[in-house]
């Protein structure tokens, strides 16, 4: 089955600076990306996701990027802002039915 | 955006008791749900896929007798979590999946054992 792997698992950054998180996953017939950002005690809140057919996508200050090849995908954040504090995971899955296999999470703190 | 409501959202029992958390797709028919546990500080485990009309599929180390999850409609998933002990306690949360329209997760249930 699927693995997906997150680093890191904790990150500082200074307000306005850029904040990268990395996944790798196993599972060449996954196709589908999503970052979520998750608050204390809340349900996911998806932030961007990316299909298997594109290689970045950008919203506004969050892109993500997908190398299929090396089976890796990134989360970039921009001119990060103390209330982009929160954890967030990746994940993958395929186009059929099944779940979404979680990375372990990255706990981002942004300093003002 | 995907809607799933997942009742209740806290809930603490007596050790040795039984609590059952509802999942339901409020705009879609979901055929299959998953259930998720999320222990603090970590990441959000399947525990379970929850089949419309047919029996749940357990991930490896989810005791099935323990965790009974019911798919009886399109729209409703039920987990019981049966004679609760302390170790128990966790974040519950569901989801369903829209095949390319996306996903929908509940808003989690925290289930406290004491």
């Amino acid at each position: 089955g699927e693995n997906v792997e997150q680093h890191p698992s904790t990150l500082s950054v200074q307000e306005g600076d850029s904040a990268v998180i990395k996944c790798t996953y196993s599972d060449s017939a996954s196709n589908y990306f999503p970052w979520y950002k998750q608050e204390l005690g809340k349900r996911p809140q998806l932030i961007i996701d990316i299909r298997s057919n594109v290689g970045e996508k950008k919203d506004q200050r969050i892109a993500v990027t997908l190398n299929k090849t090396a089976k890796h995908f990134s989360l970039h954040i921009t001119e990060t802002q103390p209330e982009d504090s929160a954890v967030y995971f990746c994940a993958a899955t395929d186009s059929g039915n099944t779940p979404l296999v979680f990375g372990k999470g990255t706990r981002l703190s942004v300093i003002a | 955006g995907a809607v799933v409501s997942q009742h209740p959202s806290w809930v603490i029992c007596k050790s040795g008791t039984s609590v059952k958390i509802e999942c339901r797709s409020l705009d879609f028919q979901a055929t299959t749900m998953f259930w998720y546990r999320q222990f603090p500080k970590q990441s959000l485990m399947l525990m379970a896929t929850s089949n419309e009309g047919s029996k749940a599929t357990y991930e490896q180390g989810v005791e099935k007798d323990k965790f009974l999850i019911n798919h009886a409609s399109l729209t409703l998933s039920t987990l019981t979590v049966t004679s609760a002990h302390p170790e128990d306690s966790s974040f519950y949360i569901c989801s369903d999946r829209r095949g390319t329209g996306g996903i929908g997760f509940g808003s989690g249930t925290r289930l406290t054992v004491v």
